[in-house]
């Protein structure tokens, strides 16, 4: 089965920079996505990795090893907006199947 | 452009009675999905469309659960008989073909008691 492991929580303080990270194994591995949502909200893409490396928008960045299974999402410059959870979701095979990660809860404190 | 969008917001049933969900895709999003999200978890993809084609239905509870798209666009979610289990938040999305990005509608929050 797919499965993906990220931290269920992880706390901030306005300005900081915070790394969530995600270990995946999935069979058909083709690339990992990035979303945020705010609660009672709908989930909104924030980054996509299909190559290993690092991808920038802005204050977020996101990076991938696919020898390691392993990707991670940098937020910098931390704002109290940006407390939210997040979720790694992994895309398999050539129709992009999709199976998210049970989310990681940000809290940025002032 | 206008959303994904879905009704109705909110249903509360009871357990053993049918319940149906709607939603209309981003214009042109040939990919459709529909997930289940338990509160203080990811969302779960029940079934995935492309055009009227099921891609992947695998974790759908076909013995209670059905979708249908018939005609490539707007797709209905139903769940016949609801059980307890079943309270959760049912999220649409839609992507372009072959594209990674996907746009969640609002979502209908489900309540069985």
């Amino acid at each position: 089965g797919q499965s993906l492991e990220q931290p269920s929580e992880v706390t901030a303080v306005e300005g900081a920079i915070v790394q969530i990270n995600c270990t995946y194994q999935t069979s058909g591995f083709y690339g990992l996505s990035w979303y945020q949502q705010h609660d009672g909200g709908a989930p909104t893409f924030l980054s996509y990795n299909g190559l290993d490396g690092l991808e920038e928008t802005g204050r977020f960045s996101s990076f991938l090893s696919r020898s390691d299974s392993y990707g991670y999402l940098l937020l910098q410059e931390l704002q109290m907006k940006d407390s939210a959870s997040y979720f790694c979701a992994a895309l398999s095979g050539g129709s992009y199947i999709p199976t998210f990660g049970r989310g990681t809860s940000l809290i940025v404190h002032p | 452009e206008a959303g994904v969008a879905q009704s109705p917001r909110y249903k509360i049933i009871e357990k053993r009675q049918s319940v149906a969900f709607w939603c209309n895709p981003i214009s042109g999003h040939a990919t459709l999905y529909w997930y289940q999200q338990i509160l203080g978890q990811g969302p779960k993809l029940l079934i995935q469309f492309q055009n009227n084609g099921v891609v992947d239905d695998s974790q759908l509870p076909k013995d209670r659960f059905s979708a249908e798209r018939l005609k490539g666009v707007d797709s209905t979610l139903k769940i016949q008989p609801a059980k307890l289990e079943d309270s959760a938040v049912y999220l649409c999305a839609s992507s372009l073909a072959g594209a990674h990005e996907q746009f969640f509608g609002p979502g209908t929050r489900l309540t069985v008691l």
